[in-house]
């Protein structure tokens, strides 16, 4: 069965500070790979997804994250974080590509300081 | 072009009572995703509807719960007879196609039900 592992529930960064949020997944074939965003009261937005090709993805708002393989690890990163950032980020992987596969880790919630 | 939207955003209800919540999907998309966060987890795949049809209900409690997608009208998530654990979040999300590594899914702000 598939599993996403997201170790921190927590994380607080200083503003204009570097950012990864870790994400762990357990599959046994290529795995899809998404890492969505909710900021406060709305919903899910798609940062970035991974299917096959280039293991360095670039996504919305400055986001990237890179897939290892050997370490089954699909990292969210930003060089500089704003305070808009602050939300609860999801890491999810699928088998298809489709919503009806999709599991989801718990989430981070990222918090900026000033 | 209005985004995905669910209503209400917020329902209360006792235990026993029923709880409807809807969503209509952005404009075209025919495929409606049913998803529930329960607190402090990620989201868990409950449903997913085609215009008049059930595609995948695998995430769906085998009781009291059930979805529908008329052909006209918004998406239907009903869930009977309420008990506390119910109590989450339940965000939908809608795409085009329904299927495929390009496929995007458009979501929902989501109704936090609460049973008291």
């Amino acid at each position: 069965a598939q599993s996403v592992t997201q170790p921190d529930i927590h994380i607080t960064v200083s503003e204009g500070a570097s950012l990864e949020l870790r994400c762990n997944y357990s599959y046994g074939a290529t795995p899809y790979l998404f890492w969505y965003v909710q900021s406060p009261g709305q919903g899910l937005q798609l940062l970035l997804k991974y299917f096959s090709g280039d293991t360095l993805v670039q996504g919305i708002k400055g986001f990237e994250a890179e897939f290892k393989r050997s370490q089954s690890s699909f990292n969210l990163r930003k060089p500089s974080v704003h305070w808009s950032d602050a939300a609860e980020y999801f890491c999810a992987v699928g088998a298809r590509g489709g919503a009806d596969g999709l599991t989801f880790g718990k989430g981070t919630h990222l918090i900026i300081q000033p | 072009n209005a985004g995905v939207m669910q209503n209400p955003r917020h329902l209360v209800r006792r235990r026993g009572q029923e709880a409807r919540l809807r969503c209509s999907p952005m404009k075209g998309h025919s495929h409606v995703y049913w998803y529930r966060q329960l607190p402090e987890e990620g989201l868990k795949f409950m449903v997913y509807l085609q215009k008049e049809n059930i595609i995948d209900e695998s995430g769906m409690p085998k009781e009291r719960f059930s979805a529908e997608f008329p052909k006209e009208g918004p998406s239907i998530l009903r869930i009977q007879q309420v008990v506390r654990g119910d109590s989450a979040a339940y965000f939908c999300a809608s795409s085009i196609t329904g299927q495929g590594p390009n496929e995007k899914l458009f979501f929902g702000s989501g109704t936090q039900l609460s049973v008291l």
